[in-house]
């Protein structure tokens, strides 16, 4: 079974740009949830999606928004870039919304410049 | 205070060594506490999961859960370079986001 991708896996944008990142889940996975990393503030949770719902959301400003589409396919967008947005952007799925069954992507690295 | 607190190292320690990696937590109402395993420029993959308190045990791997002193644990025996990475410890409430640790980063020396 495959597992969860995410393209592009890495992007250099400058600030004031927007930008969309793609995550398609395991197959029959209907959760999807994305995180931020970086090196100081490590996993933060941005949001997640269930059948083309929003089902939670992190602390993050609204800049940062997503979708999911009926194929459980999402995507996130990140608009108005600031350099504090450089980060490893991961995408995991589950089959259901139990948290303890997530299976990561290898992420996409964003570079703002 | 952070939610779950896990000492960044780096960890050194030489092949065949036992490993113990911690996490605190401040919230009592966690669950479900994972570990994960990150290998530079890859995605976390799942090594433990447990629910509530106690321990369970895959291979060389061992978790333990202590909900009394908010302390979770994973050992690591007879450690193989191919160990080293960063271990992420995470938790949640149930229907809630996975709460995680910064991780620690582990080197096993051969």
């Amino acid at each position: 079974k495959a597992g969860v991708t995410q393209t592009p896996r890495y992007l250099i944008k400058t600030r004031g740009q927007q930008v969309t990142l793609s995550c398609s889940p395991i197959s029959g996975h209907r959760s999807v949830s994305w995180y931020q990393q970086t090196p100081g503030q490590g996993l933060q949770f941005l949001f997640e999606y269930f059948s083309e719902t929003q089902r939670n959301k992190g602390n993050f400003p609204g800049r940062f928004s997503g979708r999911q589409f009926s194929n459980s396919r999402s995507e996130m967008n990140v608009s108005t870039l600031e350099l504090g947005d450089s980060a490893l952007y991961l995408c995991a799925s589950s089959f259901a919304t139990g948290k303890e069954t997530q299976y990561f992507g290898p992420g996409t690295r964003l570079l703002v410049l | 205070q952070k939610e779950v607190e896990q000492d960044p190292g780096p960890l050194s320690v030489p092949e065949g060594a036992i490993v113990s990696l911690n996490c605190t937590y401040s919230n009592s109402a966690f669950q479900y506490f994972m570990w994960y395993r990150q290998y530079s420029r890859k995605g976390p993959e799942l090594l433990m999961y447990t629910y509530s308190s106690g321990n369970k045990e895959d291979g060389r791997f061992t978790a333990q859960v202590d909900k009394s002193s908010k302390y979770i644990s994973l050992f690591i025996r007879d450690s193989q370079p191919s160990d080293s990475a960063t271990y992420l410890c995470a938790m949640s409430e149930g229907n809630t986001p996975l709460v995680f640790g910064k991780g620690t980063r582990l080197s096993v020396i051969a």
